[in-house]
């Protein structure tokens, strides 16, 4: 069935490192990647996508690759600042061309001043 | 832009009792979800519609879970009767249009059940 597996479940990183967090998706149809941030008792908040014809999207501090022939997408946060302490999910949309997502486990990323 | 509405925030009842959940999505916005969000858990899509048709109702727990969507905006969720496992955050977002839209979640209704 449709999976998308999230590595890693936590990250600590300092303040000013970078953070990564790799997804996995399992349907070859997939063309539609979001990634959310959200904080305790808070809403997942879009924070970008990226579609399957780009590689890559940046906007300031992250970005996101996209390797279709692996299925694999990965969230990049550059000089993270204690703001960014949240869970990160990422999503792939679904088959059927309905706009379905089906989202990983989840992140949690501390950042540590 | 106005968000998503949802209601209510927080809502307790015992095992075998009956509850609904209400969202307004966003002006404008055809495609409305329900997801289900177990603690330490990505959400998990329950339904979905376009305007007032369901799309996807593949993962809804039919025998106790319903949903409708009267003239196109709104929504109701409703669980009856509820279990133990029913305890999650219930989740509503909406979305331009079905594909490769942005969804924009609402705040959700944390349900516990007793």
């Amino acid at each position: 069935g449709e999976n998308v597996e999230q590595h890693p479940s936590t990250l600590s990183v300092q303040e000013g490192d970078s953070a990564v967090i790799k997804c996995t998706y399992s349907d070859s149809a997939s063309n539609y990647f979001p990634w959310y941030k959200q904080e305790l008792g808070k809403r997942p908040q879009l924070i970008i996508d990226i579609r399957s014809n780009v590689g890559e999207k940046k906007d300031q501090r992250i970005a996101v690759t996209l390797n279709k022939t692996a299925k694999h997408f990965s969230l990049h946060i550059t000089e993270t600042q204690p703001e960014d302490s949240a869970v990160y999910f990422c999503a792939a949309s679904g088959s059927g061309n309905t706009g379905k997502l089906i989202f990983g486990q989840g992140t949690t990323l501390q950042v540590k001043p | 832009e106005a968000g998503v509405a949802q209601s209510p925030r927080y809502k307790i009842i015992e095992k075998r009792q009956s509850v609904a959940f209400w969202c307004n999505p966003i002006s404008g916005h055809a495609t409305l979800y329900w997801y289900q969000q177990i603690l330490g858990q990505g959400p998990k899509l329950l339904i979905q519609f376009q305007n007032n048709g369901v799309v996807d109702d593949s993962q809804l727990p039919k025998d106790r879970f319903s949903a409708e969507r009267l003239k196109g905006v709104d929504s109701t969720l409703k669980i009856q009767p509820a279990k133990l496992e029913d305890s999650a955050v219930y989740l509503c977002a909406s979305s331009l249009e079905k594909t490769d839209q942005p969804q924009h979640f609402g705040d959700g209704t944390r349900l516990s059940i007793l």
